[in-house]
């Protein structure tokens, strides 16, 4: 069965830092292009960063750039968000997401995971 | 950045209606769009790529059309658990962004 499942999410203050990581099992993890996208309380859904296959290409949108790090690693089929210097807006709910460059869709999502930012 | 813009924000429809939901990019993507459907509380699922491939899985009442700024995702016949928002999104360059929502409702 093919599963992403994120973890990592919480309550964090203001100015804090958070680690999401998404485990991924189904499907070749190492061949897969992987996302983070995140979706506020009634808000539509925001993707925020992208990582290809080999950790070589990353992108980020503006809204989080400098403050947000994609990662992963294949040998445990892992993906990762570094999240620094949060602030109130990025409380949301975080996904992630398979998809690269070929494929160009994301597939197969997470359940998601709450992240909130308040003091 | 492009620009997704989706109508109508909501439509009401009942159970065996045809409805249609589009999506504007500001530039053109190809044929570089999909469309997600979310429920309330789960993930999204993704249904048509490549603006008119239908995902494995997915019932053939749903069908995707378009290219270029233009995108079409058509209902042919509302079932009950079609009742959810749907999102269309660009691939065609970064950022990979989303339309703002079209939540399709019960009349």
């Amino acid at each position: 069965e093919v599963q992403l499942v994120e973890s990592g999410g919480g309550l964090v203050q203001p100015g804090g830092s958070l680690r999401l990581s998404c485990a991924a099992s189904g499907f070749t993890f190492t061949k897969s292009g992987m996302n983070w996208v995140r979706q506020a309380p009634g808000r539509g859904l925001e993707w925020i960063s992208y990582i290809s296959d080999s950790s070589s290409v990353k992108y980020y949108a503006d809204s989080v750039r400098g403050r947000f790090t994609i990662s992963r690693d294949n040998a445990k089929s892992s993906l990762y968000l570094q999240m620094n210097s949060l602030r109130d807006e990025d409380t949301a709910v975080y996904y992630c997401a398979g998809g690269g460059v070929v494929v160009r869709r994301l597939d197969p999502w997470g359940q998601g995971t709450l992240v909130t930012v308040s003091s | 950045d492009i620009q997704m813009t989706q109508s109508p924000s909501s439509v009401s429809a009942s159970v065996g209606d045809r409805v249609t939901i589009t999506c504007r990019a500001s530039q053109g993507i190809s044929s570089w769009l999909a469309w997600y459907q979310q429920e309330p509380g789960r993930a999204p699922k993704l249904l048509i790529y490549a603006a008119s491939s239908l995902q494995s899985g997915v019932p053939s009442r749903f069908s995707g059309s378009g290219s270029g700024t233009d995108f079409t995702l058509t209902i042919s016949s509302l079932q009950p658990e079609d009742f959810a928002t749907y999102y269309c999104q660009q691939t065609n360059s970064f950022p990979w962004t989303f339309g703002q929502g079209t939540k399709v409702e019960i009349k």
